[in-house]
């Protein structure tokens, strides 16, 4: 079964700073989709950004960029020049098309602080 | 701005209340899913749904029950509530694109007394 693992429950970061979150995946599949996700307090979640496994080029979206190791199944979250409204958790999920579902699968989560 | 409603977005009940919490959708995305998510913690698909008259069982047991009798509507019901069904419930629905990402609602955070 698929997995997702965010191995750190919590991070810090300085206003204007750049911190990275990480994300371990686990599958047999070669074609699937990894997801970056926001959700600030008391508020929606919303997409912070989305790679496709086939795709070798790293996706990025304004300040928000990722690290996608697809042999060592690794896909960080960069946030540069980090800023107030970035503090929130943040989840890695994964998707992919070979079984029924296709439901999203979340990691853990990772709560950000972001100290002015 | 939000193409997903959920309401109450807060509601305090009592136990063995009916309570239904409603999600609609503008979309027009034929797949949608409910989510149980206890504050700072991760997420719990409860139900899914692919389409009208179609409706499966997440990974977490949920004694809640859901319906989809038209594409924009999947609301979900307590029959008897209780204080184990503390949490917050969040609605999304998916993109019909292979790489689409989900929509969510902004949740309704339950507290059954």
């Amino acid at each position: 079964a698929q997995t997702v693992t965010q191995s750190q429950p919590e991070m810090s970061v300085q206003e204007a700073e750049t911190v990275t979150l990480s994300c371990t995946y686990d599958t047999s599949e070669s074609d699937y989709y990894l997801f970056w996700y926001k959700q600030p307090p008391s508020r929606q979640m919303i997409l912070v950004i989305r790679q496709e496994a086939y795709k070798q080029q790293n996706a990025t979206e304004n300040r928000f960029s990722v690290n996608f190791q697809k042999a060592a199944k690794s896909f960080s979250l960069k946030i540069s020049d980090s800023q107030l409204g970035d503090a929130a958790m943040y989840f890695c999920a994964y998707r992919d098309y070979g079984g029924a579902t296709n439901k999203l699968i979340f990691g853990t989560g990772t709560l950000l602080a972001v100290q002015p | 701005e939000a193409d997903i409603y959920q309401t109450p977005r807060y509601l305090v009940i009592g136990t063995g209340k009916k309570i239904t919490l409603e999600c609609s959708q503008t979309m027009g995305h034929d797949k949608m899913y409910w989510y149980q998510q206890d504050p700072g913690m991760e997420l719990h698909l409860i139900h899914y749904s692919y389409g009208v008259n179609s409706t499966e069982k997440g990974d977490l047991s949920s004694e809640s029950t859901v319906s989809r009798i038209r594409t924009e509507h999947f609301p979900l019901t307590l029959e008897s509530a209780r204080p184990s069904h503390t949490s917050q419930y969040l609605c999304a629905s998916s993109e019909p694109l292979r790489q689409g990402a989900d929509t969510f609602g902004s949740g309704t955070r339950l507290t059954v007394v």
